[in-house]
Parts: C-alpha cells; sequence; structure tokens
C-alpha cells in the first residue's frame, strides 16, 4: 500500500518568502501525485498533479513541485508567498496497483506574516 | 460548468441516527468518490461509486454505505450514528475508474452530538 508523509504540520512564512512545504511517498511503482489546498470552510482545489511527464510540475497561483524518485519526494514549492496562500496543503498519492485510490498526507497549513 | 456540488453545506444529529448525504459530480464525469475529513485531519477514502456500483472501498464500517444514480449523482449513507462521525464529508468526481484526476466539491459539514 501506498503512504504520504508530510514534513512539518505548519510553516510560517513571511510575505514574498519562499514557501516550502515537503512530501515525501513510499511507493513499489511509480504513482501518480497530487497537491491540494483547502482554504477554511472549503472544498480541495488541485493545485498541480505529476503523472509520469516531465519531473517539474506548474500549478496554478505560483506554485510548482518537483518529482524526485531517488529520494521519493514531491516537494511543493512557490518563490514568493502572498498572503492569499494561507490556507492548508494537502499531498496524495494515486496508486496504479489499487485501482488508482487516492491516499492523503495529514496536511501543513501555512500561515503567511506581513 | 458546474463544478462539483454537495448538499447539505452543514447537519446536525444526534448519536443513533441515520443520515444521507448529496453529492452531484462535475459535468462530463461519471465516478463519484466520497472522503471523511476529521478535524486537523487529511480525508480518508471511504469507497468509490462507477456504473452504479461500489468499486473500492477503504476502512469504514458497514453503517456507511452509498449509491449511485443513473444521472451519476451519489448519495453517503451513514446508520447508527457516532460522535467520531463528525467530520467534513468530501464528494470528488473523475471521468472513468482509474486514473484520471478528482475534483473534489465544497463538503458537508456533518455534527454528531
Amino acid at each position: 500500500a501506498q503512504s504520504v508523509t508530510q514534513l512539518g504540520s505548519h510553516v510560517s512564512v513571511s510575505e514574498g518568502a519562499l514557501v516550502l512545504l515537503r512530501c515525501n511517498y513510499s511507493s513499489s511503482v511509480p504513482p501518480y501525485l497530487f497537491w491540494y489546498v483547502q482554504y477554511p470552510n472549503q472544498g480541495l482545489q488541485l493545485l498541480l498533479k505529476y503523472t509520469s511527464a516531465a519531473t517539474l510540475v506548474k500549478g496554478i497561483n505560483g506554485f510548482e513541485a518537483e518529482f524526485k524518485k531517488s529520494e521519493t519526494s514531491f516537494h511543493l514549492t512557490k518563490p514568493s508567498a502572498h498572503m492569499s496562500d494561507a490556507a492548508e496543503y494537502f499531498c496524495a498519492v494515486s496508486d496504479p496497483l489499487n485501482d488508482y485510490k487516492l491516499s492523503f498526507g495529514a496536511g501543513t497549513t501555512v500561515t503567511v506574516r506581513a | 460548468d458546474a463544478g462539483v456540488t454537495q448538499s447539505p453545506t452543514h447537519l446536525i444529529k444526534t448519536r443513533g441516527q441515520q443520515v444521507t448525504l448529496r453529492c452531484s459530480p462535475k459535468s462530463g464525469h461519471d465516478t463519484v468518490s466520497w472522503y471523511q475529513q476529521a478535524l486537523g485531519q487529511g480525508p480518508q477514502f471511504i469507497f468509490q461509486y462507477y456504473e452504479e456500483e461500489e468499486r473500492q472501498r477503504g476502512n469504514f464500517p458497514d453503517r456507511f454505505s452509498g449509491h449511485q444514480f443513473p444521472n451519476y449523482s451519489s448519495e453517503l449513507n451513514v446508520n447508527a450514528l457516532l460522535l467520531g462521525d463528525s467530520a467534513l464529508y468530501l464528494c470528488a468526481s473523475s471521468r472513468g475508474q482509474g486514473e484520471d484526476t478528482q475534483y473534489f466539491g465544497p463538503g458537508t459539514r456533518l455534527t454528531v452530538l
């Protein structure tokens, strides 16, 4: 079974600073990987996804993530944080050996300081 | 293009009661998945419906059941509610049974007293 670990349940950054959210996965086969964002009292919005094409994936709102097979990682970055980036972020893995069932990490809450 | 919609937005029930939550998928999608998100946690997969049948199931008891209608909309039913069932219930839709990206609705917040 695949699993996802998000390192750091809470990240605080200054406006304009780099945002780095860490995600590691365990898998015996190349997975599909996703980052979703959840604003307060809302559902999940897809930020970006990796599906075995380019290892550097660009998403919405200036976010990008890099798939590193050797490190089994899929970290999310944004060069310059904006106040509107304050939200909870979830990394998820889709398991090709289990009908692509989606498994989520525990989430990382991002706060942005003015 | 309407996205995934869910109803109701909020619901308050008491222990032992039964609840039904509803979901309409995004236009063009035929697969619906349900997730439970407890406070401060990531979503946990409950089950997935495709062609009106339950195709996959997560680690949830039989008190959790569902249905998919010919128009692809879906219901989640929970019987004999427990306090621990209090959570945000998310519906996601996708195309086909497989690798397509899942798009989520806004969720239904269930509170069990």
